[in-house]
Protein backbone atom coordinates (compact mmCIF):
# COMPACT_ATOMS: atom_id res chain seq x y z
CA UNK A 1 0.00 0.00 0.00
CA UNK A 2 2.36 2.39 -1.43
CA UNK A 3 2.06 6.61 -0.33
CA UNK A 4 4.14 7.97 -2.48
CA UNK A 5 5.74 6.06 -5.59
CA UNK A 6 7.72 7.13 -8.34
CA UNK A 7 8.36 5.70 -11.39
CA UNK A 8 11.19 4.54 -12.71
CA UNK A 9 13.03 3.34 -9.84
CA UNK A 10 16.31 3.83 -11.69
CA UNK A 11 16.58 5.41 -15.18
CA UNK A 12 20.19 5.45 -17.21
CA UNK A 13 20.07 7.53 -20.60
CA UNK A 14 22.69 9.25 -23.09
CA UNK A 15 23.31 12.81 -22.89
CA UNK A 16 20.90 15.00 -24.95
CA UNK A 17 18.01 12.63 -24.26
CA UNK A 18 14.67 13.89 -22.86
CA UNK A 19 13.42 12.12 -19.93
CA UNK A 20 10.13 11.97 -17.53
CA UNK A 21 10.18 11.06 -14.07
CA UNK A 22 6.37 10.30 -12.72
CA UNK A 23 5.25 10.45 -8.92
CA UNK A 24 1.74 9.84 -7.28
CA UNK A 25 0.33 10.18 -3.99
CA UNK A 26 -2.55 8.41 -2.24
CA UNK A 27 -2.43 10.18 1.29
CA UNK A 28 -4.89 12.77 0.09
CA UNK A 29 -2.12 15.55 0.35
CA UNK A 30 -2.52 18.37 -1.23
CA UNK A 31 1.19 19.93 -1.86
CA UNK A 32 4.15 17.75 -3.53
CA UNK A 33 7.81 18.49 -3.55
CA UNK A 34 10.80 17.40 -6.27
CA UNK A 35 13.80 16.85 -4.34
CA UNK A 36 17.22 16.14 -5.88
CA UNK A 37 19.90 14.00 -4.14
CA UNK A 38 23.54 14.65 -5.65
CA UNK A 39 26.62 12.25 -5.19
CA UNK A 40 27.36 13.25 -2.21
CA UNK A 41 23.96 12.72 -0.62
CA UNK A 42 23.00 16.48 -0.56
CA UNK A 43 19.50 16.80 -0.78
CA UNK A 44 18.03 20.19 -2.22
CA UNK A 45 14.63 21.06 -3.16
CA UNK A 46 13.34 21.84 -6.70
CA UNK A 47 9.78 22.58 -6.83
CA UNK A 48 6.87 22.30 -5.26
CA UNK A 49 2.99 22.27 -6.12
CA UNK A 50 -0.13 23.47 -4.16
CA UNK A 51 -3.24 22.02 -5.50
CA UNK A 52 -1.47 21.79 -9.25
CA UNK A 53 0.09 25.50 -8.79
CA UNK A 54 3.39 26.07 -8.62
CA UNK A 55 4.55 27.25 -5.03
CA UNK A 56 8.36 26.60 -4.91
CA UNK A 57 10.68 27.08 -7.73
CA UNK A 58 14.35 27.47 -6.49
CA UNK A 59 17.10 27.70 -9.12
CA UNK A 60 17.38 25.15 -11.43
CA UNK A 61 17.62 25.26 -14.94
CA UNK A 62 15.02 25.48 -17.43
CA UNK A 63 15.41 21.71 -19.09
CA UNK A 64 13.62 20.81 -15.87
CA UNK A 65 9.76 20.99 -16.27
CA UNK A 66 7.48 20.00 -13.50
CA UNK A 67 3.97 18.69 -14.20
CA UNK A 68 1.15 18.48 -11.92
CA UNK A 69 -2.05 16.99 -13.70
CA UNK A 70 -3.67 16.77 -10.18
CA UNK A 71 -2.83 17.21 -6.76
CA UNK A 72 -1.81 13.32 -6.24
CA UNK A 73 0.50 13.55 -9.25
CA UNK A 74 3.88 15.42 -10.01
CA UNK A 75 5.86 14.58 -12.35
CA UNK A 76 9.18 15.70 -13.96
CA UNK A 77 10.43 16.21 -17.10
CA UNK A 78 14.06 16.80 -18.34
CA UNK A 79 15.32 17.96 -21.27
CA UNK A 80 18.50 17.45 -23.13
CA UNK A 81 20.16 15.38 -20.39
CA UNK A 82 23.57 16.53 -18.88
CA UNK A 83 26.04 14.83 -17.28
CA UNK A 84 25.37 16.81 -14.39
CA UNK A 85 21.96 15.85 -13.57
CA UNK A 86 23.14 12.34 -12.88
CA UNK A 87 21.52 12.20 -8.95
CA UNK A 88 18.97 10.49 -7.17
CA UNK A 89 15.30 12.39 -7.44
CA UNK A 90 12.99 12.38 -5.22
CA UNK A 91 9.29 13.60 -4.51
CA UNK A 92 7.80 14.23 -1.58
CA UNK A 93 4.06 15.24 -0.57
CA UNK A 94 2.31 16.86 2.56
CA UNK A 95 -0.77 18.38 3.70
CA UNK A 96 -0.71 22.34 3.58
CA UNK A 97 -4.25 22.82 5.34
CA UNK A 98 -2.60 20.61 8.31
CA UNK A 99 -1.32 21.98 11.46
CA UNK A 100 2.37 20.36 10.60
CA UNK A 101 3.98 20.37 7.13
CA UNK A 102 5.35 16.50 7.70
CA UNK A 103 7.06 15.36 3.98
CA UNK A 104 6.52 11.98 3.26
CA UNK A 105 9.12 10.69 0.49
CA UNK A 106 8.72 8.19 -2.31
CA UNK A 107 11.51 5.50 -2.71
CA UNK A 108 13.59 8.00 -5.18
CA UNK A 109 14.27 7.50 -8.96
CA UNK A 110 18.49 6.80 -9.65
CA UNK A 111 18.66 8.92 -13.02
CA UNK A 112 22.22 7.91 -14.49
CA UNK A 113 23.57 10.09 -17.98
CA UNK A 114 25.73 8.60 -19.52
CA UNK B 1 16.78 32.45 4.46
CA UNK B 2 17.15 28.81 6.52
CA UNK B 3 20.30 26.80 6.93
CA UNK B 4 21.41 23.19 8.51
CA UNK B 5 24.58 22.58 9.79
CA UNK B 6 25.69 18.94 10.65
CA UNK B 7 29.08 18.61 12.00
CA UNK B 8 29.59 14.84 11.98
CA UNK B 9 29.92 13.61 8.58
CA UNK B 10 31.04 10.36 9.31
CA UNK B 11 30.71 8.49 12.73
CA UNK B 12 31.69 5.06 13.19
CA UNK B 13 30.44 3.23 16.43
CA UNK B 14 30.77 -0.12 17.79
CA UNK B 15 27.71 -1.79 18.62
CA UNK B 16 25.84 -0.78 22.10
CA UNK B 17 28.00 2.44 22.29
CA UNK B 18 26.20 5.49 22.39
CA UNK B 19 24.62 7.68 19.69
CA UNK B 20 24.81 12.08 19.38
CA UNK B 21 24.69 13.67 16.34
CA UNK B 22 24.57 16.85 16.13
CA UNK B 23 21.96 19.38 14.36
CA UNK B 24 22.11 23.36 14.19
CA UNK B 25 20.16 25.70 12.05
CA UNK B 26 19.71 29.68 11.17
CA UNK B 27 16.73 30.60 10.59
CA UNK B 28 14.97 33.96 12.11
CA UNK B 29 11.25 32.43 12.69
CA UNK B 30 10.17 29.67 14.22
CA UNK B 31 10.59 26.27 12.83
CA UNK B 32 9.63 22.82 12.42
CA UNK B 33 12.23 20.51 12.95
CA UNK B 34 12.87 16.95 11.43
CA UNK B 35 15.64 14.09 11.57
CA UNK B 36 15.43 11.46 8.92
CA UNK B 37 17.25 8.32 7.98
CA UNK B 38 17.88 6.82 4.77
CA UNK B 39 19.18 3.46 4.84
CA UNK B 40 21.22 1.69 2.14
CA UNK B 41 19.68 1.92 -1.03
CA UNK B 42 16.16 2.85 0.57
CA UNK B 43 14.52 6.20 0.52
CA UNK B 44 14.05 8.74 3.28
CA UNK B 45 12.07 7.70 6.36
CA UNK B 46 11.34 10.21 8.86
CA UNK B 47 12.67 9.12 12.33
CA UNK B 48 10.85 12.16 14.89
CA UNK B 49 9.98 15.54 14.71
CA UNK B 50 9.48 19.26 16.55
CA UNK B 51 6.56 21.30 16.26
CA UNK B 52 5.77 22.57 19.66
CA UNK B 53 5.62 21.88 23.45
CA UNK B 54 8.37 19.65 24.91
CA UNK B 55 11.68 19.62 23.61
CA UNK B 56 12.57 16.54 24.45
CA UNK B 57 10.52 14.69 21.34
CA UNK B 58 11.10 10.64 21.27
CA UNK B 59 11.21 8.53 17.98
CA UNK B 60 11.33 5.18 16.26
CA UNK B 61 13.52 2.74 17.43
CA UNK B 62 15.10 4.25 20.30
CA UNK B 63 15.81 7.47 18.82
CA UNK B 64 15.38 10.87 20.69
CA UNK B 65 16.37 14.44 19.88
CA UNK B 66 16.16 17.49 21.90
CA UNK B 67 15.20 20.94 20.54
CA UNK B 68 17.56 23.68 22.59
CA UNK B 69 15.73 26.67 21.75
CA UNK B 70 18.58 28.81 22.56
CA UNK B 71 21.60 26.59 21.17
CA UNK B 72 19.28 26.49 17.94
CA UNK B 73 20.26 22.90 17.87
CA UNK B 74 18.20 19.46 17.45
CA UNK B 75 20.58 16.66 18.30
CA UNK B 76 19.58 13.14 17.59
CA UNK B 77 20.33 10.73 20.33
CA UNK B 78 20.15 7.15 21.28
CA UNK B 79 21.64 5.49 24.10
CA UNK B 80 22.49 2.05 22.58
CA UNK B 81 23.57 1.60 18.66
CA UNK B 82 22.53 -1.47 16.85
CA UNK B 83 24.05 -2.87 13.67
CA UNK B 84 20.60 -2.11 11.86
CA UNK B 85 21.52 1.80 12.70
CA UNK B 86 23.98 1.87 10.12
CA UNK B 87 22.66 4.58 7.38
CA UNK B 88 22.84 8.18 6.55
CA UNK B 89 20.71 10.42 9.09
CA UNK B 90 19.62 13.95 7.79
CA UNK B 91 18.64 16.59 9.83
CA UNK B 92 15.49 18.89 8.41
CA UNK B 93 14.10 22.41 9.05
CA UNK B 94 11.00 24.42 7.36
CA UNK B 95 9.37 27.26 8.38
CA UNK B 96 6.71 26.85 10.57
CA UNK B 97 3.04 26.87 9.74
CA UNK B 98 3.13 27.19 5.73
CA UNK B 99 4.26 23.88 3.23
CA UNK B 100 7.44 25.35 3.00
CA UNK B 101 10.73 23.53 1.35
CA UNK B 102 12.16 21.65 3.80
CA UNK B 103 16.17 22.79 4.07
CA UNK B 104 18.66 19.38 4.97
CA UNK B 105 22.06 19.38 6.56
CA UNK B 106 24.66 17.71 4.57
CA UNK B 107 23.62 14.26 6.27
CA UNK B 108 26.36 11.90 8.85
CA UNK B 109 26.74 8.15 7.72
CA UNK B 110 26.90 6.30 10.75
CA UNK B 111 28.30 3.40 10.48
CA UNK B 112 28.22 0.66 13.37
CA UNK B 113 30.48 -2.22 13.67
CA UNK B 114 29.85 -5.07 15.05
Amino acid sequence: DTAVSQTPKYLVTQMGNDKSIKCEQNLGHDTMYWYKQDSKKFLKIMFSYNNKELIINETVPNRFSPKSPDKAHLNLHINSLELGDSAVYFCASSLLSGVYNEQFFGPGTRLTVL
Amino acid sequence: AQSVSQHNHHVILSEAASLELGCNYSYGGTVNLFWYVQYPGQHLQLLLKYFSGDPLVKGIKGFEAEFIKSKFSFNLRKPSVQWSDTAEYFCAVNAAGTASKLTFGTGTRLQVTL
